[in-house]
C-alpha cells in the first residue's frame, strides 16, 4: 500500500547548527503533510504543515519545504537546542476526499551540546 | 498544557475484555483524532471526527470503535483485547477538518 518513509533514522547535529529532515511519500494524491515533533516520554506536538500548493512554508526556527515533482518533504530547524533532540515524524494526507493520515517511522534527532 | 485530557492515564487489563478511553478537546475544537503508538508500529491513525461526523478512518481494527459527542468529547471503545492492543493512545483535537492539532497526555493501556 502506500506508505511515507523518512531516508535516515537517527540524525546528530552540534548544537548551534541547523539540521535537515527528509521524507518521502509515495502517494501522489497526497496534498497535504504534516511534521510532528515528539520528546522522549511525551506526547506527539504538531510543529508545522503545508499544502501541496506552496513549495515552503516557515514557522519559527522551522521551515518545510516540498517537492512534489520527487516527491519528497524536508523539515528544516534552524540553530538547534538542546529542546530539540526528539523523533520527528511526517505524515500525508489529502486535505479533502477524507483520506487517513499515514506516517512515517520517524528520525531520531541528538543534538550534541 | 495542550488543553486535551484524556482519561484514564493508565489502565491495565485482561485478554478478552473491553475498555472504553475518553478524550476532551480543547474549547471550541470540532476535530477529534485517536491514534496508537506502539514499540513495534510506531504511530499510527486510528480515526478522526470533525463535529460529531466520522471524517477519516486509518488503520483502525473492527474490534475498535470511536464516536464523538454533541458535546464534542470522544471515546474510544476497545473490545476483544489481544496482548498486542497494548500501546499509548493518543487523542489530538483541532478547531478544523485539517490542520494544527493538539495532543493529549495519552492512555497508557497494557493487556496481560
Amino acid at each position: 500500500g502506500e506508505s511515507v518513509g523518512l531516508h535516515l533514522p537517527t540524525l546528530s547535529v552540534q548544537e548551534g547548527d541547523n539540521s535537515i529532515i527528509n521524507c518521502a511519500y509515495s502517494n501522489s494524491a497526497s496534498d497535504y503533510f504534516i511534521w510532528y515533533k515528539q520528546e522522549s516520554g511525551k506526547g506527539p506536538q504538531f510543529i508545522i504543515d503545508i499544502r501541496s500548493n506552496m513549495d515552503k512554508r516557515q514557522g519559527q526556527r522551522v521551515t518545510v519545504l516540498l517537492n512534489k515533482t520527487v516527491k519528497h518533504l524536508s523539515l528544516q530547524i534552524a540553530a538547534t537546542q538542546p529542546g530539540d533532540s526528539a523523533v520527528y515524524f511526517c505524515a500525508e494526507t489529502a486535505w479533502f476526499g477524507n483520506e487517513k493520515l499515514t506516517f512515517g517511522t520517524g528520525t531520531r534527532l541528538t543534538i550534541i551540546p | 498544557d495542550s488543553g486535551v485530557t484524556q482519561t484514564p492515564k493508565h489502565l491495565i487489563t485482561a485478554t478478552g475484555q473491553r475498555v472504553t478511553l475518553r478524550c476532551s478537546p480543547r474549547s471550541g475544537d470540532l476535530s477529534v483524532y485517536w491514534y496508537q503508538q506502539s514499540l513495534d508500529q510506531g504511530l499510527q491513525f486510528l480515526i478522526q471526527y470533525y463535529n460529531g461526523e466520522e471524517r477519516a478512518k486509518g488503520n483502525i481494527l473492527e474490534r475498535f470503535s470511536a464516536q464523538q459527542f454533541p458535546d464534542l468529547h470522544s471515546e474510544l471503545n476497545l473490545s476483544s483485547l489481544e496482548l498486542g492492543d497494548s500501546a499509548l493512545y493518543f487523542c489530538a483535537s483541532g478547531p478544523g477538518p485539517l490542520g494544527e492539532q493538539y495532543f493529549g497526555p495519552g492512555t497508557r493501556l497494557t493487556v496481560t
